[in-house]
């Protein structure tokens, strides 16, 4: 039982490249989420899904898109990295919606750099 | 929207001794979920503890506790016997009405031995 893994863990990207970050949870989990970490910030929420098939807008979601093609997996993609998009990367998954007390399982994260 | 704010970026504390994190969050929920996740330095989030709020009775686990005051809406953290392991972030969250966590911004601890 691995949890929920990422790929890669780092990462160094030129302004403009693209890359696709993914998550990947062997729970059975509905509910995934991609967040990021900067310093001296909590984590912020970028996208979601409730379930395979299903993605939505979080906080901040502009210059990232997301597919829910398998219910295991949920990537993330940067079309056009941008200096601002350097940070650490979260993916989560729960069972159910956290509101409801549900713990949420985090993966290891993925060090981003866009130069 | 909910909001989670968490006024102290530093904290220290002797080995062996108490230390109490300090976390106030507004939400417009009558029903909800408040956590405490810790982040040590291999960045892997790792829940603490989670008190419901309907639940007067304070959460425990171990040698983490939490002070709930529903009416003043804080949600503060004690770690006793603090050991050298416990140095880490220490994010408080509550749930997000997108199923997500809301977090504050964090308490950085430090344990000296």
């Amino acid at each position: 039982n691995a949890g929920v893994t990422q790929t890669p863990k780092f990462r160094v990207l030129k302004t403009g490249q693209s890359m696709t970050l993914l998550c990947a949870q062997d729970m059975n989990h509905e509910y995934m989420y991609w967040y990021r970490q900067d310093p001296g910030m909590g984590l912020r929420l970028i996208h979601y899904s409730v379930g395979e098939g299903t993605t939505a807008k979080g906080e901040v979601p502009d210059g990232y898109n997301v597919s829910r093609l398998k219910k295991q997996n949920f990537l993330l993609g940067l079309e056009s990295a941008a200096p601002s998009q350097t940070s650490v990367y979260f993916c989560a998954s729960s069972y159910s919606p956290v509101a409801g007390g549900t713990e949420q399982y985090f993966g290891p994260g993925t060090r981003l750099t866009v130069t | 929207a909910q909001t989670v704010t968490q006024s102290q970026p530093e904290m220290s504390v002797q080995e062996a001794e108490t230390v109490t994190l300090s976390c106030t969050y507004d939400t417009s929920e009558s029903d909800y979920y408040l956590f405490w996740y810790k982040q040590p330095p291999s960045r892997q989030m790792i829940l603490v503890i989670r008190q419901e709020a309907y639940k007067q009775q304070n959460a425990t686990e171990n040698r983490f506790s939490v002070n709930f005051q529903k009416a003043a809406k804080s949600f503060s953290l004690k770690i006793s016997d603090s050991q050298l392991g416990d140095a880490a972030m220490y994010f408080c969250a509550t749930g997000g009405s997108q199923g997500n966590l809301i977090f504050g911004k964090g308490t950085k601890l430090s344990v000296k031995p």
